[in-house]
């Protein structure tokens, strides 16, 4: 089975500190990551996924196979970054359903 | 480009009475996903249509809920008689057919069943 863990419901962080998303997850064969964002009155929208090894919006995400892990990363928050964040995972290739988290909520505060 | 479209953005209703949802995905996309996120809990998987047909429904909780693509444009989700944890926020994602995995979402329907 397929499971996506974020242990934190809320992260509160200052402005300018680094920020540091938890995403665990559980799956038997290469599983491909993304994460979603929601900000405050919009639709959830893909931020990035792992196989594009891109930073979108100053953040960054590394898949770590040993420790099943794939944590959202920025080095400076900042306020826009408010906001609902979803780790989730798929398989590869063909269709393969998708599987989200819990979500993390961001403040980060002034 | 309109995005994926989802109707009504809130609903409320008595429990036993029938709610249809619609959704309008991105013009073009075979492909379209209906999702589920009851309070405080995960955004769960419900079906997978490609074109007008189902691919994948093994998320569909039970036989209350009937999805509808017909002519493989805009679906629809029907949950009857609805009951109360039925209530929660019901999504509709679309992605074109070589990029099955980038899912495009609708704003969400918040269904209230009272």
């Amino acid at each position: 089975a397929q499971r996506v863990t974020q242990p934190e419901k809320l992260l509160s962080v200052f402005k300018g500190a680094p920020v540091e998303l938890k995403c665990n997850y559980s799956y038997s064969g290469s599983p491909e990551l993304f994460w979603y964002v929601q900000y405050s009155r919009q639709r959830l929208q893909l931020l990035l996924r792992h196989i594009s090894r891109e930073s979108i919006k100053g953040f960054t995400a590394d898949l770590n196979k040993g420790e099943t892990s794939f944590h959202l990363k920025k080095p400076f928050a900042q306020e826009e970054d408010s906001a609902m964040y979803y780790c989730a995972l798929s398989g590869r290739g063909g269709y393969q359903k998708v599987t989200f988290g819990t979500g993390t909520k961001l403040q980060v505060i002034p | 480009e309109a995005g994926v479209t989802q109707f009504p953005s809130h609903s409320v209703i008595e429990k036993g009475q029938t709610v249809t949802l619609r959704c309008d995905p991105i013009s073009g996309h075979d492909n379209l996903y209906w999702y589920r996120r009851v309070m405080g809990k995960e955004i769960k998987f419900l079906l997978h249509f490609v074109k007008e047909s189902k691919q994948d429904e093994s998320g569909m909780p039970n036989n209350r809920f009937l999805a509808e693509r017909t002519g493989g444009t805009y679906s629809t989700l029907k949950v009857q008689p609805a009951e109360l944890e039925d209530s929660g926020v019901y999504f509709c994602a679309s992605s074109q057919g070589h990029q099955k995995n980038i899912q495009y979402f609708g704003a969400g329907t918040r269904l209230s069943v009272l």
